[in-house]
C-alpha cells in the first residue's frame, strides 16, 4: 500500500541551526513534491515544489532534495529563528492529487 | 488577492444533525478541493472539482456526504447525518495552473 512517513517525534533545534525534515514514501511514483507549512488553527501553506527530475531547490533559507531511488526527500531551513516553528508537511503529487504526510512539528528555541 | 474564504470557522453540532460548509476559492481557479484533516494528521482529499465538475470522489462517503459547486465557483460541503467520527477540520483549496494549491483557514467541526 502507499505510505508516506515523516518524522514522528517533534523536532527541537536552537535558533541558528540548521533544521533537518525528512519525508520517506513508497509505492508511489511522485511527478512532483510538495513541502507546506502550517500552523495552529491555519490552513497549510505552499513553500517549495520539487519535480521528479529535480534533484535539489531553494529558495531564501530553504532547501529541498528529491532521491527517487531512495524515495526520499529532505527538507532543510537553514539559520533557523523561532518564527519557523509550525508543522510541515510534504506531500506527493500524482499529477491527480496532493497525498500528505502527517507532518513533523518543529519547534525553534531562542 | 483575495485568499480562499472559508465559513463558518467553528461549528460544533450533536451527532445526527446535518451541518453544511461554505468555499468561495480564489478568483479565476477552476480547480477546488476539499480535504478533512484529522488531528495529528495530514489532509486527506474528499473531493475534487474542476470547475463544475466532480473529477474524483472516491474519497467522499457518499451515504453521508455530499457536494457541490454551481457555477464553477463557490462550492458547498454537507454532512448529513453527522457522526461522532466526522470531527476534524474541513479544509478546501483551490489551485489555477499546475500543482501549487492554496489553502483556506478551514472550518472545525466539533460532533457530540
Amino acid at each position: 500500500s502507499q505510505k508516506i512517513e515523516q518524522n514522528s517525534e517533534a523536532l527541537n533545534i536552537q535558533e541558528g541551526k540548521t533544521a533537518t525534515l525528512t519525508c520517506n514514501y513508497t509505492n508511489y511514483s511522485p511527478a512532483y513534491l510538495q513541502w507546506y507549512r502550517q500552523d495552529p488553527g491555519r490552513g497549510p501553506v505552499f513553500l517549495l515544489l520539487i519535480r521528479e527530475n529535480e534533484k535539489e531547490k531553494r529558495k531564501e533559507r530553504l532547501k529541498v532534495t528529491f532521491d527517487t531511488t531512495l524515495k526520499q526527500s529532505l527538507f532543510h531551513i537553514t539559520a533557523s529563528q523561532p518564527a519557523d516553528s509550525a508543522t510541515y508537511l510534504c506531500a506527493l503529487d500524482s499529477g491527480y492529487a496532493l497525498n500528505f504526510g502527517k507532518g513533523t512539528s518543529l519547534l525553534v528555541t531562542p | 488577492e483575495a485568499g480562499v474564504v472559508q465559513s463558518p470557522r467553528y461549528k460544533i453540532i450533536e451527532k445526527k444533525q446535518p451541518v453544511a460548509f461554505w468555499c468561495n476559492p480564489i478568483s479565476g481557479h477552476n480547480t477546488l478541493y476539499w480535504y478533512r484533516q484529522n488531528l495529528g494528521q495530514g489532509p486527506e482529499l474528499l473531493i475534487r472539482y474542476e470547475n463544475e465538475e466532480a473529477v474524483d470522489d472516491s474519497q467522499l462517503p457518499k451515504d453521508r456526504f455530499s457536494a457541490e459547486r454551481l457555477k464553477g465557483v463557490d462550492s458547498t460541503l454537507k454532512i448529513q447525518p453527522a457522526e461522532l467520527g466526522d470531527s476534524a477540520v474541513y479544509l478546501c483549496a483551490s489551485s489555477r495552473v499546475g500543482p501549487k494549491q492554496f489553502f483556506g483557514p478551514g472550518t472545525r467541526l466539533t460532533v457530540l
